[in-house]
């Protein structure tokens, strides 16, 4: 892996679904990767920083687990709302003040 | 507190004008990075500063572009000689360097379009 990939590219889902998403990243000078959450209009916020092999992370019913040997991170949402409707960016960087390489997102929509 | 603001929130341009695009970073935050969105593409890395210094510049894609940053808080991204192709959401993050705060911040972007 040389750069940022994500899937699906888009998920369309009914509320309380739950849903999972995948970032893959190179493996190589690793130093953390970054879920962020990007409303139309809004400012993209930031969900999770991760950094150690293993971690896992939650914020309400959104959760995030790493996998830095491998190079891979999923973020799943338990029980969807259509307030969870936004694109969901994953980023990696190589040290503390290093740019954020990104992926193209996953757009999700979460209809009643 | 203050998040990161940036203005304008919307420009529309004509090919061959120069913009000016700002950046309010949250105060105390050291570093500055912009990116940009083109349309039906990821989020691309343009320049990043460390107090007023750019030690990466490696993602500014010609030389029309330019940035500059002063007192350690105010940025500004220049492009000059806009071309179509220029036309994308603009973001300015910032964040604090201590081992602890490794996230960036994100403003709410400048949307500009040139036609």
């Amino acid at each position: 892996i040389l750069n940022v990939e994500q899937s699906p590219q888009s998920l369309h889902v009914q509320e309380g679904d739950s849903t999972n998403f995948t970032c893959s990243f190179p493996s190589s000078n690793f130093y953390a990767l970054h879920w962020y959450r990007w409303e139309t209009a809004k400012s993209p916020e930031a969900l999770f920083v991760m950094t150690l092999n293993g971690d896992e992370k939650k914020k309400g019913q959104i959760s995030a687990t790493l996998n830095t040997k491998e190079g891979y991170s999923y973020l799943y949402i338990k029980g969807s709302q259509p307030e969870d409707s936004a694109t969901y960016l994953c980023a990696y960087n190589t040290g503390t003040a290093s740019k954020l390489t990104f992926g193209t997102g996953t757009r999700l929509q979460v209809t009643l | 507190g203050a998040g990161v603001s940036q203005s304008p929130s919307n420009k529309v341009t004509e090919k061959g004008k120069d913009v000016e695009l700002r950046c309010d970073p949250i105060s105390g935050h050291t570093a500055l990075y912009w990116y940009r969105q083109r349309l039906g593409q990821g989020l691309e890395f343009l320049i990043y500063f460390q107090g007023n210094s750019a030690p990466d510049k490696s993602g500014l894609p010609s030389d029309r572009f330019s940035a500059e940053r002063t007192g350690e808080s105010v940025s500004t991204l220049t492009i000059q000689r806009t071309q179509q192709e220029d036309s994308a959401v603009y973001l300015c993050a910032s964040s604090f360097l201590g081992t602890a705060h490794l996230e960036q911040y994100f403003g709410p972007g400048t949307r500009l379009t040139v036609t």
